[in-house]
């Protein structure tokens, strides 16, 4: 079982570019979801999926796309970068809705902005 | 919006002191989970509370849940070097029937050498 796992694990952008981070999960859970952590903040929510097909904005979901066309992948799409999104990206993934049951995190992709 | 309040940020604490960290909700939570993030990892799954007045122990470290289901704490005790990290708590709510997950910010652990 390998968990979440997420690539890249580091990337820099010029402002304006887009890019897609990977998640991936061998779990079959259900619920996925990806969050952004900045220096001394908590984790904010961006959007998240109850299930192949499903996906909703979370607290932060601008200038961030996402799709779930299966269980195990869930991309995040930055479609114009700018220096507001350099920060820490992590995909996580529970059995069912997230905070039911616990969630499982990949290593993170760290993005800076430029 | 609805809010979780973690404090303290940073607790500076030395080898063998106790260390608490405590989350306060606005609302009523179902449940209450706490993570652990070790300094450049991402956070693991520590423990779920989800009765009122609920008391876990895993080795050195206590979770409670308050009587009302609002606030929650971490203790551990003689901390450890391999107790340095970010502590999180993530309290679990529903708005508008969807469940909402809200993190705190964090307590970071810092031993002073």
């Amino acid at each position: 079982n390998a968990g979440v796992t997420q690539t890249p694990k580091f990337q820099v952008l010029k402002t304006g570019q887009s890019m897609t981070l990977q998640c991936a999960q061998d779990m079959n859970h259900e619920y996925m979801s990806w969050y952004r952590q900045d220096p001394g903040m908590g984790l904010r929510l961006i959007h998240y999926s109850v299930g192949a097909g499903i996906t909703d904005q979370g607290e932060v979901p601008n200038g961030y796309n996402v799709s779930r066309s299966t269980t195990e992948d869930f991309p995040l799409r930055l479609l114009s970068a700018a220096p507001s999104q350099t920060s820490v990206y992590f995909c996580a993934s529970s059995y069912q809705v997230g905070g039911v049951y616990e969630q499982y995190f990949g290593p993170g992709t760290r993005l800076t902005v430029t | 919006g609805q809010q979780v309040m973690q404090i303290p940020q940073y607790q500076h604490v030395q080898e063998g002191e106790d260390f608490t960290t405590y989350c306060n909700s606005s609302t009523t939570l179902s449940n209450i989970q706490w993570y652990k993030q070790r300094p450049g990892g991402h956070p693991v799954f520590l423990i779920q509370l989800v009765k009122s007045g609920e008391v876990k122990k895993q080795k050195r470290l206590t979770f409670q849940f308050g009587e009302a289901k609002k606030n929650s704490s971490l203790h551990i005790t003689a901390t450890q070097t391999t107790d340095v990290g970010t502590y999180f708590c993530a309290g679990l709510t529903t708005l508008d029937s969807n469940y909402q997950l809200i993190w705190g910010a964090g307590t970071k652990l810092i031993i002073k050498p």
